[in-house]
């Protein structure tokens, strides 16, 4: 058990429609990075936050969004839904962020139908 | 961006061979993660090693940073061990991590 926990496991939703997934990190860890893993793309960095802040960005689409509440946890919001965003979405915490270990929680599978 | 390739792609072991798996880069970097995806779609964090060599019992990595490159030795490997291993890496400056493509690693009793 990674101490990460990500709900839901699972997600079936229709086109067009959004969903919010949540991510809690470890205890004590600060900062929480989200990725889509999907069949074509790989393993894809979306977004960071340190301690409430943005701190990076990678390929995260305008339709998507995110953020960390005061508590630590995280929601990644997905807007607008389209066939090819069904994939795994993984959320990650680390103690801090870049120059450390992350620790992946075990992920919610998203289909769109 | 940075580019990661790991090689080789797939890998078939018997139990009980030892195997080399590895991770080129095409920038220097800060931070650099080995990961190991089971079966069940779990990702866990085997090392992380910008540089130098760490062990954890069968498993152990070396990363020369220097030449870019990072080997995760894999020795009398078990059935458990099946899965993909993913190296990803963050440059200089950032904490973008890229992700290779992985290693698909098959071992057979």
């Amino acid at each position: 058990d990674s101490g990460v926990t990500q709900t839901p496991k699972h997600l079936i939703t229709a086109t067009g429609q959004r969903v919010t997934l949540r991510c809690s990190p470890r205890s004590g860890d600060l900062s929480v990075y989200w990725y889509q893993q999907s069949l074509d793309q790989g393993l894809q960095f979306l977004i960071q936050y340190y301690n409430g802040e943005e701190r990076a960005k990678g390929n995260i689409l305008e339709r998507f969004s995110a953020q960390q509440f005061p508590d630590l946890h995280s929601e990644l919001n997905l807007s607008s839904l389209e066939l090819g965003d069904s994939a795994l979405y993984f959320c990650a915490s680390s103690v801090e962020g870049g120059s450390q270990p992350q620790h992946f929680g075990d992920g919610t599978r998203l289909s769109i139908l | 961006g940075i580019q990661v390739e790991q090689s080789p792609p797939d890998l078939i072991l018997q139990e009980g061979a030892n195997s080399t798996l590895r991770c080129n880069f095409s920038d220097s970097v800060n931070n650099l993660q080995w990961f190991h995806q089971n079966p069940w779609g779990q990702l866990i964090n085997l090392f992380y090693i910008p540089s130098g060599t760490k062990q954890n019992g069968r498993l152990s990595a070396t990363t020369v940073a220097t030449e870019r490159y990072s080997l995760l030795y894999i020795s009398s490997s078990q059935t458990t061990d099946s899965g993909v291993y993913f190296c990803a890496v963050a440059s200089s400056g950032t904490y973008k991590y890229i992700f290779g493509t992985g290693t698909r690693l098959k071992v057979l009793a």
